[in-house]
């Protein structure tokens, strides 16, 4: 049972537009989110985070937003950059089982 | 500059052969983690430990064994290797107020 959800196997988006990529959750007792982002042969590396109890953060050109009566994250990048290219995985953390768990991933392609 | 290291970046195993991944941090973390990572299914806990000696079943451990005999490092081990596990494995890191440290990831095939 997939308890964290990305729906959308890829998005293509124009350099500077805004890029949203969307992820659902089941399970209401994760205390964190964080977005991963992937480049081929590379291990994930964090990007940005948001803790549970809020409904946004914002760290430069990325912006995670959370609705947890939807029990939903979105993150946007704007403006998106060639250089976003990359796989970006959702994933949640429970302090409980100290367990990281992660979405399919979405591949995000900016054209120039 | 603090790292994760997987000691084999590509690796091509034959069916019925017993393989292990190894994984080095030099961050003192207590917890160590291996995922499998598949396209269309994101990365999927094996297994992980919370100290030397520890280990606990993650979310698919079945054909899969770990060792953690030092802190720093962590081995997941095939015992039989099949063509269902031909994936990339990602070795991880944490602590606690430490978020996730990933290796660069091995890519293993079972021929």
């Amino acid at each position: 049972d997939q308890q964290v959800k990305q729906n959308s196997p890829s998005l293509s988006v124009q350099e500077g537009r805004i890029s949203i990529l969307n992820c659902d959750y089941t399970n209401s007792m994760f205390d964190y989110f964080l977005w991963y982002k992937k480049y081929p042969a590379e291990g994930p590396t964090f990007l940005i985070s948001i803790s549970s109890i809020k409904d946004k953060n914002e760290d430069g050109r990325f912006t995670v937003f959370l609705n947890k009566s939807a029990k939903h994250l979105s993150l946007h990048i704007v403006p998106s950059q060639p250089g976003d290219s990359a796989v970006y995985f959702c994933a949640a953390y429970s302090g409980n089982t100290g367990k990281l768990i992660f979405g399919q991933g979405t591949t995000l392609q900016v054209k120039p | 500059d603090v790292k994760v290291t997987q000691s084999s970046r590509y690796l091509v195993k034959r069916t019925g052969e017993k393989v292990f991944l190894e994984c080095v941090q030099d961050m003192d973390h207590e917890n160590m983690f291996w995922y499998r990572q598949d396209p269309g299914l994101g990365l999927r806990l094996i297994y992980f430990s919370y100290d030397v000696k520890m280990k606990e079943k993650g979310d698919i451990p079945e054909g899969y064994s770990v060792s953690r005999e030092k802190k720093e490092r962590f081995s997941l081990i095939l015992e039989s290797a099949s063509t269902n596990q031909t994936s990339m494995y990602l070795c991880a890191s944490s602590s606690v107020g430490s978020g996730y440290t990933f290796g660069s990831g091995t890519r293993l095939t079972v021929v």
